[in-house]
Formats: C-alpha cells, sequence, structure tokens
C-alpha cells in the first residue's frame, strides 16, 4: 500500500500569511498515461463532507479560490494557500489515487494564530 | 447539477445490519464509479473500496471484506453500503464520493452502533 505522511500535524497561520502543508507518498504516484501525479488535496471542516480543493496535484477544482494551489512531483506535494483567511480554517488531507487501496494522509489541522 | 444525497443516521445495536444509501443526480450514473470512507469519531479519512456503476463490480479495500457489501440500482441512480453484524468500532461517518477525483460527496451518514 502507498502511505501518505503529511507535515506538519498542525499548524497556525495569521490571518493574510502563507501557509504549507506538506505530503509524502512511499512510492511514485505518477500516471503513466498522462504523466500527471495522482494526487488530490481536501479542505474538511468541523461536520461537513470533504471538498476537493486540487487534483493531479497541482489543478485546481473549479470555483476554487485562486489563492489555494499545489504542487510537487515525484513523491513529494505541496499545498499552498497565498493569503490566509478565516474561512480557511479546517482539516486538509492530501490523497493518492494511483493505486489500490486508494489511502489518505493523515490530516493537518489549520488554525489561525 | 451533481448532487450525492446520502440516507440519514443510524443508531443500531451490536450485531444488527445497516444499509446506507447514495442518491446521485445531475450526471449519467454508470459513467462514474462510486467511492466509499469512513470517518472514525474524530479520525481522518479512510478509503473502503469502490463500486462499478457500469458492471456493479465491487472492489474492498483490505480491513472492508466480509461484513461490508456494496450494492446499485440503476433504475434509482442509487449506490448501497450494507454492513452486517455491526460492531462497535464501526461507529463512523460514512461517506459516499464519485470516482477519481472524488470531485462530488455525499454529506455523510453517520452510523452509531451501541447497546
Amino acid at each position: 500500500d502507498i502511505v501518505m505522511t503529511q507535515s506538519p500535524d498542525s499548524l497556525a497561520v495569521s490571518l493574510g500569511e502563507r501557509a504549507t502543508i506538506n505530503c509524502k507518498s512511499s512510492q511514485t504516484i505518477l500516471y503513466s498515461s498522462n504523466n500527471k501525479n495522482s494526487l488530490a488535496w481536501f479542505q474538511q471542516k468541523p461536520g461537513q463532507a470533504p471538498e476537493l480543493l486540487i487534483y493531479w496535484a497541482s489543478t485546481r477544482e473549479s470555483g476554487v479560490p485562486e489563492r489555494f494551489s499545489g504542487s510537487g512531483s515525484g513523491t513529494d506535494f505541496t499545498l499552498t494557500i497565498s493569503s490566509l483567511q478565516a474561512e480557511d480554517v479546517a482539516v486538509y488531507y492530501c490523497h493518492q489515487y494511483h493505486s489500490s487501496p486508494h489511502t489518505f494522509g493523515q490530516g493537518t489541522k489549520l488554525e489561525i494564530k | 447539477q451533481v448532487q450525492l444525497v446520502q440516507s440519514g443516521s443510524e443508531l443500531k445495536k451490536p450485531g444488527a445490519s445497516v444499509k446506507v444509501s447514495c442518491k446521485a443526480s445531475g450526471y449519467s450514473f454508470t459513467i462514474y464509479a462510486i467511492n466509499w470512507v469512513r470517518q472514525a469519531p474524530g479520525q481522518g479519512l479512510e478509503w473502503m473500496g469502490w463500486i462499478d456503476t457500469n458492471t456493479g463490480n465491487p472492489t474492498y479495500a483490505q480491513g472492508f471484506t466480509g461484513r461490508f457489501v456494496f450494492s446499485l440500482d440503476t433504475s434509482l441512480t442509487t449506490a448501497y453500503l450494507q454492513i452486517n453484524s455491526l460492531e462497535a468500532e464501526d461507529t463512523a461517518v460514512y461517506y459516499c464520493a464519485r470516482n477519481v477525483p472524488y470531485d462530488f460527496w455525499g454529506q455523510g451518514t453517520l452510523v452509531t452502533v451501541s447497546s
């Protein structure tokens, strides 16, 4: 199984500042058919279902604010929030859909400093 | 618009069964697979497996074989998760999510197992 490891487990950032969450996969998750990494990022607010932010490691889902961006390749990936807003307080998960079983990172709790 | 609407919360006794539904609308149901994800209280997301909505063929993650059953009613554009012989450890929110990259999710169904 591919293990997804996020860092840090929790993060406190001031409003307007940059937030960075890292995710490392235990194996490559490159999809050979399109040469893209099979990695997604989700945001989950308390009491709500997860919401897709980023897929193929760097493609922003429709309707997701531009302050959210994804990057990385190989086995190291990053979610960046360029200017933290109050509504961004949530738990963030990375997720690989390259091979079965699909696996999630353990989550990173993002709070306001 | 695309929607996945799940059935309501359930309270069950140990040993009972529960069937959670996930009603899809706003798209062609048989084109996109349905995945199931579990979230235990205060915990992260755990992939349970998926069902091919075109063939009805299910795939289960390790740890979700035996007591867990994925099924479909394509005439109702609905996917189902049945859990048999419920245990206290099955207490969780269960989500359905559309295909890869999980672009649409149901609202979640809380299943509580308690005597």
